[in-house]
């Protein structure tokens, strides 16, 4: 299996703060790297795909970039309903997810 | 707007073996370029894919569970459903289903997702 590796964990920010996760994956991947967004008590996100292609309805603040083992998912200027955890996932293979980070209120 | 319901018990005794159906509303689960999938969250914890099924019925699951689980499709009924056997505590989890795109391998449609507890 592919693994994942996810950082921070935790991350603690204010809203408009610029903020950046990371993904690392165990081998090169190319460019198949998703990101969702969970919320407490709801299902996943799907917010990036392919790294760095926006999904429908998601706002513009989120991106991503990266490819083979390093990935980066940024949101520009946070907002009060982007506070949730955040998990990357690969589609090169059998789809694993990374650790999450969650994204708290400073 | 595309659906999915999970449904089944919440509670599993231990060495039993679990069940659930996801229905599709809203679309036809007999679409080519698409396949639907299981995936599981112990609570406060990460993501765990479990397997998936086209509507042709053929599947793919994660090895580490692939000894327990079968997924099959109902195209009649708009249903897909998973069987894992021989649970234990370790099993407890929420499980989503969810809907793949097989061009951008990602899932895009999820259910609300249904919290399954295993114990006696």
């Amino acid at each position: 299996d592919i693994q994942m590796t996810q950082s921070p964990s935790y991350l603690s920010a204010s809203v408009g703060d610029k903020v950046t996760i990371t993904c690392r994956t165990s081998q090169s991947i190319s460019r198949y790297l998703n990101w969702y967004q969970q919320k407490p008590g709801k299902a996943p996100n799907l917010l990036i795909y392919v790294a760095s292609r926006l999904q429908g309805g998601v706002p513009s603040r989120f991106s991503g970039s990266g490819s083979g083992t390093d990935f980066t998912l940024t949101i520009s200027s946070l907002q009060p309903e982007d506070f949730a955890t955040y998990y990357c996932q690969q589609s090169y293979s059998i789809p694993t997810f990374g650790g999450g980070t969650k994204v708290q209120i400073k | 707007q595309l659906q999915l319901h999970e449904s089944g018990p919440g509670l599993v005794k231990p060495s039993e073996t679990l069940s659930l159906t996801c229905t599709v509303s809203g679309g036809s689960i007999s679409i080519s370029n698409y396949y639907w999938g299981w995936i599981r969250q112990p609570p406060g914890k990460g993501l765990e894919w479990i397997g998936s099924t086209y509507y042709s019925g053929n599947t793919y699951y994660n090895p580490s569970l692939k000894s327990r689980v079968t997924i099959s499709v109902d195209t009649s009924k708009n249903q897909f459903s998973l069987k894992l056997t021989s649970v234990s505590a370790a099993d407890t989890s929420v499980y989503y289903c969810a809907r793949g795109d097989d061009f951008s391998k990602v899932f895009d449609f999820w259910g609300q997702g249904t919290l399954v507890t295993v114990s006696s």
